[in-house]
């Protein structure tokens, strides 16, 4: 089955903090994952992809294979940063399968 | 911008009833997908088409349907609306329907259902 799990709804840190949204996924193939950020509910934008293996705002992501997992990472955290994040799995024929967000709040 | 068009922005309507929602994607894209966004359910694909055939069907209702035309906007009717139909309508496009493909998302029809 291809899956992609959020552990978390909701992640708050303080400015500055380090971040970590984790990501586990499911899939029997070789995997292509993403990270997309929405702001407000508005539209949803691509932050990274593990293929381009980029650093984006600030963000990385390392694709762990064994541990099938795609967390997202970043040093520190910055209030801008608040945003509903989802993981998602590149599946059969293109589509993406998402995770169920977490919601990241950076307080000050 | 990532190019990706949808009308109409808000769409408010009765159970019942019958809505169809627009989609152009970025110029040169083939592929396009929709997704629907709610809180039980979050983020589930729908339906997707390339070059003017469907591709791939996802968690859509049978009440749901979809085209591509010739020039590549897409349409996604939704009829007997119910409660349950709000929701935030996504649409995305790709150059093609491939796993490694970028996909770009519209800013999304938000559909309440009274």
């Amino acid at each position: 089955a291809q899956r992609v799990t959020q552990p978390e709804k909701l992640l708050s840190v303080f400015k500055g903090a380090p971040v970590e949204l984790k990501c586990n996924y499911s899939y029997s193939g070789s995997p292509e994952l993403f990270w997309y950020v929405q702001y407000s509910r508005q539209r949803l934008q691509l932050l990274l992809r593990h293929i381009s293996r980029e650093s984006i705002k600030g963000f990385t992501a390392d694709l762990n294979k064994g541990e099938t997992s795609f967390h997202l990472k970043k040093p520190f955290a910055q209030e801008e940063d608040s945003a509903m994040y989802y993981c998602a799995l590149g599946g059969d024929t293109g589509k993406l399968i998402f995770g169920q967000g977490t919601t990241l709040q950076v307080k000050p | 911008d990532s190019g990706v068009t949808q009308t109409p922005k808000h769409l408010i309507t009765a159970t019942g009833q019958r809505v169809t929602l627009r989609c152009s994607p970025r110029s040169g894209d083939l592929s396009v997908y929709w997704y629907q966004q709610s809180l039980d359910q979050g983020l589930q694909f729908l339906i997707q088409y390339y070059n003017g055939e469907e591709r791939a069907k996802g968690n859509i209702l049978e009440r749901f349907s979809a085209q591509q035309f010739p020039d590549l906007h897409s349409e996604l009717n939704l009829s007997s609306l119910e409660l349950g139909d709000s929701a935030l309508y996504f649409c995305a496009s790709s150059v093609v329907p491939a796993t490694q493909e970028t996909q770009y998302f519209g800013p999304g029809t938000r559909l309440l259902v009274l």
